[in-house]
């Protein structure tokens, strides 16, 4: 099963926003609500972001939004800073019977 | 703080084995399913495989099963990934994550990775 669709880069201005996009089927990103957003830093552990599609953890950002439409899902950073420069992955639930979860290919942000 | 700390990668031949290892602190680790993701070279991120609290569950990606061994010890706090008939394919940095307790598909930590070259 191929990966969820992710742009390879993104970039903005500091003070800017941006939105990733993650794309996939009806059979995880559009069939159900459990995309998830992870923030990686080269070098350090991942982070979780936004999960079950819109839901920050605590000690997230606020700067820090998800949406979904259709087979869709977006990730936005409003506000941008220098420190959100990273590799961004999305995730799903698929209803695969050979997985669980399905990554993106991730998206590098350039705060420029 | 909640600490994952993967141990027990290296280089190893095509065909030989390598046990993984992630020690947990910081948590009650028996209360959380933990999961195996990992990262080849310059791709993005592909999940390995999943446990339940007491091991009564656990699933695998296609691309590993019948070859990775996923293990827990709960009084050790720790995880572990048995990996057998390694393929260059299998290269790449592994990383332990909690499964989040609160969504069932989301991991609210993870370790810093370890990494793993098949190569002979």
């Amino acid at each position: 099963q191929s990966a969820l669709t992710q742009p390879a880069s993104v970039s903005g201005s500091p003070g800017q926003a941006i939105t990733i996009s993650c794309t996939g089927t009806s059979s995880d990103v559009g069939g159900y609500n459990y995309v998830s957003w992870y923030q990686h830093h080269p070098g350090k552990a991942p982070k979780l972001m936004i999960y079950e599609v819109s839901n920050r953890p605590a000690g997230v950002s606020n700067r820090f939004s998800g949406s979904k439409s259709g087979n869709t899902a977006s990730l936005t950073i409003s506000g941008l800073q220098a420190e959100d420069e990273a590799d961004y992955y999305c995730s799903s639930y698929t209803s695969s019977s050979t997985l669980y979860v399905l990554f993106g290919g991730g998206t590098k942000l350039t705060v420029l | 703080q909640v600490q994952l700390v993967e141990s027990g990668g290296g280089l190893v031949k095509p065909g030989g084995s390598l046990r993984l290892s992630c020690a947990a602190s910081g948590f009650s680790f028996s209360d959380y399913y933990m999961t195996w993701i990992r990262q080849a070279p310059g791709k993005g991120l592909e999940w390995v495989s999943y446990i339940s609290f007491s091991s009564n569950t656990i699933y695998y990606a296609d691309s590993v099963k019948g070859r990775f061994t996923i293990s827990r010890d709960n009084a050790k706090k720790s995880l572990y990934l048995q990996m057998n008939s390694l393929r260059a394919e299998d290269t790449a940095v592994y990383y332990c994550a909690r499964v989040y307790s609160t969504s069932g598909y989301a991991f609210d930590f993870w370790g810093q990775g370890t990494m793993v070259t098949v190569s002979s």
